[in-house]
C-alpha cells in the first residue's frame, strides 16, 4: 500500500524567503504524486501533480516540485514566499498506478508567512 | 462546468440524528470519491464510485454510513444515528478524463458538527 510522510507539521518563513515543504512517499508501483493547498474551511486546490512526464513539475502560484525516485521524495518549493501562501499543504499519492485513483494523503504542513 | 459542488457547506446536528450530504461532480468525470478530514489531519478515503457502481469502501465507513450514486451522476452520503466522533469535514472529489487531460477535483466540503 502507498503511504506519504510530510516532514514538519508547521513551517514558518519570512515574506520573500524560500519555501520548502518536504514529502516522502512509499509506493510499490510508479507513483502519481500531488500537492494540494487548503485554506481555512475550504476544500483542496491542486497546486501541481507528477505523472511521470518530467521530474521537475511546475504548478500554480509559483510553486514547483521535484520528483526524486532515489530519495522517494517530492518536495514542494517556492523561491519567494508571499503572505497569501499561508495555508495548509498536503502531499498525496494516487493508488492503482493511475493519476485519478484513490488518494492517500500526508498529515499536512501548515505554512506561516511572517511579514 | 462549475467544478465539484457540495451541499450543504455546514451542518450542525444533534447526536442521534440522521444527516445526508450531496455531491455534484464534474459531468465528464466517471469516478466520484468521498473523503473525511478531521481537525489537524489529512483527508482519509471513505468510498468511491465508478459511474453508478460503488467499487470500494474503507473500513472507516461503519454500518451507519451509506453512499449512493444513482445513474452515475450526483452522489449522496448519509450518516445515521450521528455520533460526536462523526464531526469532520466531508470532502467529495471527482476524477476522470476532461478537457485538461485527466483531472482530479475536490469540492469545498461539508463541515459536520455533531452536538
Amino acid at each position: 500500500a502507498q503511504s506519504v510522510t510530510q516532514l514538519g507539521s508547521h513551517v514558518s518563513v519570512s515574506e520573500g524567503a524560500l519555501v520548502l515543504l518536504r514529502c516522502n512517499y512509499s509506493s510499490s508501483v510508479p507513483p502519481y504524486l500531488f500537492w494540494y493547498v487548503q485554506y481555512p474551511n475550504q476544500g483542496l486546490q491542486l497546486l501541481l501533480k507528477y505523472t511521470s512526464a518530467a521530474t521537475l513539475v511546475k504548478g500554480i502560484n509559483g510553486f514547483e516540485a521535484e520528483f526524486k525516485k532515489s530519495e522517494t521524495s517530492f518536495h514542494l518549493t517556492k523561491p519567494s514566499a508571499h503572505m497569501s501562501d499561508a495555508a495548509e499543504y498536503f502531499c498525496a499519492v494516487s493508488e492503482g498506478g493511475t493519476s485519478y485513483g484513490k488518494l492517500t494523503f500526508g498529515q499536512g504542513t501548515i505554512l506561516t508567512v511572517h511579514p | 462546468d462549475t467544478g465539484v459542488s457540495q451541499d450543504p457547506r455546514h451542518k450542525i446536528t444533534k447526536r442521534g440524528q440522521n444527516v445526508t450530504f450531496r455531491c455534484d461532480p464534474i459531468s465528464e468525470h466517471n469516478r466520484l470519491y468521498w473523503y473525511r478530514q478531521t481537525l489537524g489531519q489529512g483527508p482519509e478515503f471513505l468510498t468511491y464510485f465508478q459511474n453508478e457502481a460503488q467499487l470500494e469502501k474503507s473500513r472507516l465507513l461503519s454500518d451507519r454510513f451509506s453512499a449512493e450514486r444513482p445513474k452515475g451522476s450526483f452522489s449522496t452520503l448519509e450518516i445515521q444515528r450521528t455520533e460526536q466522533g462523526d464531526s469532520a469535514m466531508y470532502l467529495c472529489a471527482s476524477s476522470g478524463r476532461d478537457r485538461g487531460g485527466y483531472g482530479y477535483t475536490f469540492g469545498s466540503g461539508t463541515r459536520l458538527t455533531v452536538v
